[in-house]
């Protein structure tokens, strides 16, 4: 079946990394995608990887994909208040898109 | 601005009623995707429309219909409605090239709210 597991909360301080973890089940995902939802807002495309990469980096987001394990992360440096969200994990399974449940970032000052 | 629009932002109405979500994909994208957010089912794919007809389908009720007009924008109708079908509705688009996965992009939402 279907499933993308992330956990629900992660806390930060204002400065540090975050790292927000997923892992999902189809081992014949191609894309996997980090998608970032800020309160009251819609869903907006932060980046994604091919399931042939091991990593991705943009600016301050870097993409970790262990392929065998089935395991993401998106790593954000120096994690800014802006960052508060909810960071949703989600994979291309047979041309359905299936998304985590979604991790709320909360940054603290 | 992902170029995905929805209208209304906002409906409030009352169980039993019918309502429709309308989306206008990003200018050149085929495919077009709606979704259901709701606190305990989470993000849910309901179903896709391929320039005009019906691509794949998720976790869409009987009660709950969609379709794609010549110009690829949609309409998502609701109908007997009930308290359960309070969420976030989406919309998200994509150029929809047969056999290839694209990104999705997504629209600002319309929160239905059912009383």
């Amino acid at each position: 079946g279907e499933d993308v597991e992330q956990s629900l909360f992660l806390s930060v301080r204002e400065g540090d990394s975050s790292v927000i973890n997923c892992t999902y089940t189809d081992s014949s995902s191609t894309y996997l995608y980090w998608y970032k939802q800020e309160p009251g807002a819609g869903l907006q495309l932060l980046t994604y990887i091919f399931s042939n990469m091991d990593m991705k980096q943009d600016q301050r987001l870097t993409v970790l994909l262990n392929k065998k394990d089935k395991h993401l992360s998106l790593r954000i440096a120096d994690t800014q208040t802006g960052d508060s969200a909810i960071y949703f994990c989600a994979e291309m399974e047979d041309d359905k898109i299936i998304f985590g449940k979604g991790t709320r970032l909360h940054i603290l000052p | 601005d992902s170029g995905v629009t929805q209208t209304p932002k906002h409906l409030i109405t009352a169980t039993g009623q019918r309502v429709t979500l309308r989306c206008s994909p990003r200018s050149g994208d085929l495919s077009v995707y709606w979704y259901q957010q709701s606190l305990d089912q989470g993000l849910q794919f309901l179903i896709q429309y391929y320039n005009g007809e019906e691509r794949a389908k998720g976790n869409i009720l009987e009660r709950f219909s969609a379709q794609q007009f010549p110009d690829l924008h949609s309409e998502l109708n609701l109908s007997s409605l009930e308290l359960g079908d309070s969420a976030l509705y989406f919309c998200a688009s994509s150029p929809g090239n047969r056999g290839v996965q694209e990104t999705q992009y997504f629209g600002p939402g319309t929160r239905l709210l059912v009383l």
